[in-house]
């Protein structure tokens, strides 16, 4: 079946510093990933849509300059929480959507930022 | 405003008793519902799904059923095996929509005893 490739699992990082997550589409080609955060005992939730080639699209409420997103290629879309602090400490997931109604997920990335 | 909603945060059962888990959903012009497992620190896995042309679909111990007209939908687990221990997420997507974007439900913690 498809397969989302998300790395890494888990990172550990210095407030301030920048971090960047990776979802690899490996058998099947995705024009679309959308970004998903978790907080714990909480629902995932839409943070962006980024389609290949365009512009991502970000849902309301969630700063574009501090959430990177690039879809360069079909098989690869990034994540970059740039200059992070300890409240962007969450759980985010990428999804791909696959064939007719398919939803792939990524594995997911627990973020710490101390 | 929580377009997808699960009302029980969470929910035990006897192992081999059947476990039922409730949805319900605002928008009307959600036509598909798909039924997540999570386990901590990975990403989601599909389990079953259903159109809103149908009321009902099976797939071995898992079974979901719809009424549109309450926009209620329901997961049974018979029997419910301590492996179907996690969180349960519904979600809900406009399949005519151009994004196709998912929206969630805040999850349901099942655990089943032995």
């Amino acid at each position: 079946g498809a397969v989302v490739s998300q790395h890494p699992s888990r990172v550990i990082c210095k407030s301030g510093t920048s971090v960047k997550i990776e979802c690899r589409s490996l058998d099947f080609q995705a024009t679309t990933m959308f970004w998903y955060r978790q907080f714990p005992k909480q629902s995932l939730m839409l943070m962006a849509t980024s389609n290949e080639g365009s512009k991502a699209t970000y849902e309301q409420g969630v700063e574009k300059d501090k959430f990177l997103i690039n879809h360069a290629s079909l098989t690869l879309s990034t994540l970059t929480v740039t200059s992070a602090h300890p409240e962007d400490s969450s759980f985010y997931i990428c999804s791909a959507p696959d064939l007719i109604y398919g939803y792939t997920f990524g594995s997911g990335t627990r973020l710490t930022v101390v | 405003d929580q377009q997808v909603k699960q009302n029980s945060p969470s929910l035990s059962v006897q192992e081999g008793r059947i476990s039922i888990l409730n949805c319900d959903y605002t928008n009307s012009m959600f036509d598909y519902f798909l039924w997540y497992k999570k386990y901590p620190a990975e990403g989601p896995t599909f389990l079953i799904s259903i159109s809103s042309i149908k009321d009902k679909n099976e797939d071995g111990r898992f079974t979901v059923f719809l009424n549109k007209s309450a926009k209620h939908l329901s997961l049974h687990i018979v029997p419910s095996q301590p492996g179907d221990s996690a969180v349960y997420f519904c979600a809900a997507v406009i399949s005519s929509g151009s994004a196709r974007q998912l929206t969630f439900g805040s999850g349901t913690q099942l655990t089943v005893l032995p």
